[in-house]
C-alpha cells in the first residue's frame, strides 16, 4: 500500500496568515493527489484534484502543487472558516489512502 | 442536487453483523464509482471499499477484507456495506462517496453523505 504521510500534524495561524501544508507518497504517484478539507460533524469536502486543479466553488485562496511523491496544499491567506482538518489522499492506486491529517488552529 | 443519505449504523457486539445503505440522488447513480471511507473516533479518515458504476468490479482495504461486502442496486440508487465479524477496532463513522468522474475515482470524491455511525462493544 502507498503510506500518505502530512506535515505538519497541527499548525496554529492567524487569520490573513500563509499557510502551506505538505504531504509525502511513499512511492511516485504522478499527479494523483487529492486534498479535502473536514470540519468536525460535516461532510469531508473535495478542495484540489489532480494536485493541482481547484474543484468548482473552492475560493481561489486555495492552491495546489508538485508531481511525483511531493505535494504542497497553500492557503494564501487564511479566512476564519478555514480552521479545520485537512487531508491528502493519493488516488494512484486502491487502496485509495490519506494521510494523517492536519489540525488547523486559530492562534 | 446531489444527495447522499447514510443509514443502518448502530450499536453492535463484537463478532456481529450489519449492514449499512447510502440511498443517492441527483445524478446518474449507475455512471459513478462509489466509495465507503470511515473516520474512528480523534482518528483520521480511511478508506475502506469502493466499487465501479456496474457494481462488477470491487475492491477492499485489507482491514476488512473477507468481512466486509460493497454492492450496489442501481434500479434503487443504493450503496450498501455488509459487515460481518465485526471488531471493536471497527467503530467508526462511515461515510459513503461519489467518485467525481465517470468510470473512475482518480479525481477524488466530490460528493459525501453525513455519515452514520457504528459502534462495535459487548
Amino acid at each position: 500500500d502507498i503510506q500518505m504521510t502530512q506535515s505538519p500534524s497541527s499548525l496554529s495561524a492567524s487569520v490573513g496568515d500563509r499557510v502551506t501544508i505538505t504531504c509525502r507518497a511513499s512511492q511516485t504517484i504522478s499527479s494523483s493527489l487529492n486534498w479535502y478539507q473536514h470540519k468536525p460533524g460535516k461532510a469531508p469536502n473535495l478542495l484540489i484534484y489532480a494536485a493541482s486543479s481547484l474543484q468548482s466553488g473552492v475560493p481561489s485562496r486555495f492552491s495546489g502543487s508538485g508531481s511525483g511523491a511531493d505535494f504542497t496544499l497553500t492557503i494564501s491567506s487564511l479566512q476564519p472558516e478555514d480552521f479545520a482538518t485537512y487531508y491528502c489522499q493519493q488516488s494512484y492506486n486502491i487502496p485509495y489512502t490519506f494521510g494523517q491529517g492536519t489540525k488547523l488552529e486559530i492562534k | 442536487e446531489v444527495q447522499l443519505v447514510e443509514s443502518g449504523g448502530g450499536l453492535v457486539q463484537p463478532g456481529g453483523s450489519l449492514r449499512l445503505s447510502c440511498a443517492a440522488s441527483g445524478f446518474i447513480f449507475s455512471s459513478f464509482a462509489m466509495s465507503w471511507v470511515r473516520q474512528a473516533p480523534g482518528k483520521g479518515l480511511e478508506w475502506v471499499s469502493g466499487l465501479s458504476g456496474s457494481g462488477g468490479s470491487t475492491y477492499y482495504a485489507d482491514s476488512v477484507k473477507g468481512r466486509f461486502t460493497i454492492s450496489r442496486d442501481n434500479s434503487k440508487n443504493t450503496l450498501y456495506l455488509q459487515m460481518n465479524s465485526l471488531r471493536a477496532e471497527d467503530t467508526a463513522l462511515y461515510y459513503c462517496a461519489k467518485a467525481q468522474d465517470i468510470g473512475s475515482s482518480r479525481r477524488g470524491f466530490d460528493y459525501w453523505g453525513q455519515g452514520t455511525l457504528v459502534t462495535v462493544s459487548s
